[in-house]
């Protein structure tokens, strides 16, 4: 089975640096993704880990460490259109029937205040 | 054209109704998928299609009921609904599922679904 942890809400300030934390355990581990939902909307694709280390797009960033489980969103410059849950979401391999398929975690509601 | 369409956008159904969820991409995707999601809470998989053939069912009750007509076609068909299953539906589309890299799944705008 899969477990993945994220804090429930966090707030910072307009034009400050965030960084939301994603612990995660899992069998067949192939890829951690984290993915942007703003309310009644679709959830959209922000960046793909597979490997240890930092992957930076832009103002996101996200970093991976398989041995400790564990990866971060960092989000900078940050703007008050980036109020949103964010979510972790790991790609594991579906042993029962094969391929892979993604768990989300509970996800992380930013407010951005000015 | 990197979009995932949803139709409808919202429905209301009684407990007796028969209805069905439609979802369609074009980005020659192979991978197509169905999720559940509850206010306040993340997206639960329910089913995945893989090159047109269900490859996954998250033991989802036999009231709903997918199909995969074709490569680019997604439905979801529901009958005896409760209203427990009110929530909003989300289609998406990857290239495969068993491949590695960054296959990002592309998500629908949803169908909001409330059973009355």
């Amino acid at each position: 089975g899969q477990n993945i942890d994220q804090p429930t809400e966090m707030t910072a300030t307009e034009g400050a640096i965030v960084q939301i934390n994603c612990t995660y355990q899992t069998s067949g581990f192939n890829g951690l993704f984290w993915y942007q939902q703003h309310a009644g909307e679709a959830p959209t694709f922000l960046s793909y880990n597979v490997l240890d280390g930092l992957e930076e797009k832009g103002r996101f960033s996200s970093f991976l460490s398989r041995s400790k489980g564990y990866s971060y969103l960092l989000l900078k410059e940050l703007q008050m259109k980036d109020s949103a849950s964010y979510l972790c979401a790991v790609r594991g391999f579906y042993f029962t029937g094969g391929g892979n398929k993604l768990t989300f975690g509970t996800g992380t509601q930013l407010k951005v205040e000015l | 054209d990197t979009e995932v369409t949803q139709t409808p956008k919202h429905l209301v159904m009684g407990m007796t109704n028969k209805k069905s969820l439609k979802c369609e991409q074009h980005m020659g995707h192979r991978a197509m998928y169905w999720y559940k999601q509850k206010a306040k809470k993340p997206p639960e998989l329910m089913f995945v299609y893989s090159y047109e053939k269900l490859s996954i069912n998250e033991s989802v009750p036999s009231r709903f009921s997918p199909e995969c007509p074709n490569s680019s076609l997604l439905n979801l068909h529901l009958h005896a609904l409760q209203p427990e299953d009110s929530a909003l539906y989300l289609c998406a589309s990857s290239q495969e599922t068993d491949s590695g890299g960054d296959n990002e799944q592309f998500f629908g705008p949803g169908t909001r679904l409330t059973v009355l």
